[in-house]
């Protein structure tokens, strides 16, 4: 199994300021034959489901507010959330479905 | 819009059968496949395993031996079993459409753009 590790497990963030979670997998998500990376962020507000942000590691699924981006490649990934609202406190998941059984980091938690 | 429902019993016993039902409304079942996921209370997520409109199953090997995915495509419903259940099998159940087309048509999957509200599962004697 792919292992996702996210770090860090907690973040606190003024309203306002920039919120940086960083995602590892244990072996590289990137396909060499289109070079997309099969990795995904999700948001979960407490006593929610989880909700797609970004798919192929920097893509915003449609209705996601900008001030949300994605990057990285390989094994390295990191989510940002610029300008940060309070509407945007939830737990963070990254996830990658290069292979099944499709893998999730274990959580982190921003927090105003 | 695309809703999807679990439904099923709140507590299982141990050792007994888990068995949970995804209403699907607002998109068709066929061509996507889909998923379960689960969540212990106050942790993260697993994967429990996923199944295609052609029947076709793939599960998590931590969970295969005693998972069942199945898919009525009549009653637009997909279903799981999870065998011999133990208190660790304790958590909230989401199903989850996966995957999508592109604009050439194109289906990726391993992505979960709607989920369920989840039902939790506790099992307790």
């Amino acid at each position: 199994d792919i292992v996702m590790t996210q770090s860090p497990d907690s973040l606190a963030v003024s309203l306002g300021e920039r919120a940086t979670i960083n995602c590892k997998s244990s072996q590289s998500v990137s396909h060499s034959s289109n070079n997309k990376n099969s990795l995904a962020w999700y948001q979960q507000k407490l006593g929610q489901p989880p909700k797609l942000l970004i798919y192929w590691a920097s893509t915003r699924e449609y209705g996601v507010p900008d001030r949300f981006s994605a990057s990285g490649s390989g094994t390295d990934f990191t989510l940002t959330i610029n300008g940060l609202q309070a509407e945007d406190v939830a737990v963070y998941y990254c996830q990658q479905y290069y292979n099944t059984p499709w893998t999730f980091g274990q959580g982190t938690n921003v927090e105003i | 819009q695309v809703q999807l429902q679990e439904s099923g019993p709140g507590l299982v016993k141990p050792s007994e059968t888990l068995s949970l039902t995804c209403s699907v409304s607002g998109s068709s079942i066929n061509n996507y496949y889909w998923s379960w996921i689960r969540q212990p209370p106050g942790k993260g997520l697993e994967w429990i395993g996923h199944i295609y409109d052609s029947g076709t199953t793939n599960y998590n090997p931590s969970l295969k031996s005693r998972v069942t995915i199945s898919l009525d495509t009549s009653k637009k419903h997909c279903s799981l079993k999870l065998s011999s259940v133990t208190a660790a099998d304790t958590a909230v159940y989401y199903c989850a459409r996966e995957g999508y087309y592109d604009s050439s048509a194109y289906y990726f999957s391993g992505t979960f753009d709607y989920w369920g509200r989840g039902t939790l599962v506790t099992v307790s004697s």
